[in-house]
């Protein structure tokens, strides 16, 4: 049971480049989120997954595009990177009902110039 | 205004002594509260959740809930140098786990 993971793990990008975020859980969660944190900023919502097949915009969507590939796989796609994009990403995953307990994958340090 | 809003810190606090650390949220029709740990370079981990108003304790913490002040606090007991990390207090606005918000977090250093 490996819980949420990420890959990768790191990544260098050039301003303009793009790429995906992958992460997946084997928790058999309904609801996936993708956050970043900045250094003072706590966790900020990119986007979420209530449920398969629904995604919704949180905090900060803009730059940002999600893909809810299935119920294990939530992706994460930057069409143009920029530097204000320079962050970690995390990923996490709840189950529905209970105490809601989000759990985090390792997250993504992400490195934009 | 920030949905929810928790002091930077750092907060020092001397080994043994209580640290006490402070949150309070917007949304009047929030529903659940969670206090994640957050140890340098690691991902997030979950402490604490309270539901109802008043106390919840779990070994050394204890979470504290007044939804007519619109504030959760997280007291830590007999604090050890392993709780130095960054405490984050999250608020689920509905009851469907489908939008959880963070604070920014307070940071928290236990001195020997």
């Amino acid at each position: 049971n490996a819980g949420v993971t990420q890959t990768p793990k790191f990544q260098v990008l050039k301003t303009g480049q793009s790429m995906t975020l992958q992460c997946a859980q084997d928790m058999n969660h309904n609801s996936m989120y993708w956050y970043r944190q900045d250094p003072g900023m706590g966790l900020r919502l990119i986007y979420y997954s209530a449920s398969e097949g629904t995604t919704d915009k949180g905090e900060v969507p803009n730059g940002y595009n999600v893909s809810r590939l299935n119920k294990r796989e939530f992706s994460l796609r930057l069409e143009s990177a920029a530097p204000s994009q320079t962050s970690v990403y995390f990923c996490a995953s709840t189950s529905r009902v209970g105490n809601n307990e989000q759990f985090f994958g390792p997250g993504t340090r992400l490195t934009v110039l | 205004q920030k949905e929810v809003e928790q002091n930077s810190g750092p907060l020092s606090v001397p080994e043994g002594a209580i640290a006490s650390l402070n949150c309070t949220y917007s949304d009047r029709g929030s529903q659940s509260f969670f206090w994640y740990r957050q140890y340098s370079g690691k991902s997030p981990e979950l402490i604490m959740f309270i539901y109802s108003n008043g106390d919840k304790e779990d070994g050394r913490f204890t979470a504290q809930l007044n939804k007519a002040s619109q504030y959760v606090s997280l007291l830590i007991r007999d604090s050890q140098p392993s709780d130095s990390a960054t405490y984050l207090c999250a608020v689920n606005r509905d009851s469907s786990a489908s939008k959880i918000i963070f604070g920014s977090g307070t940071r928290l250093s236990i001195r020997p």
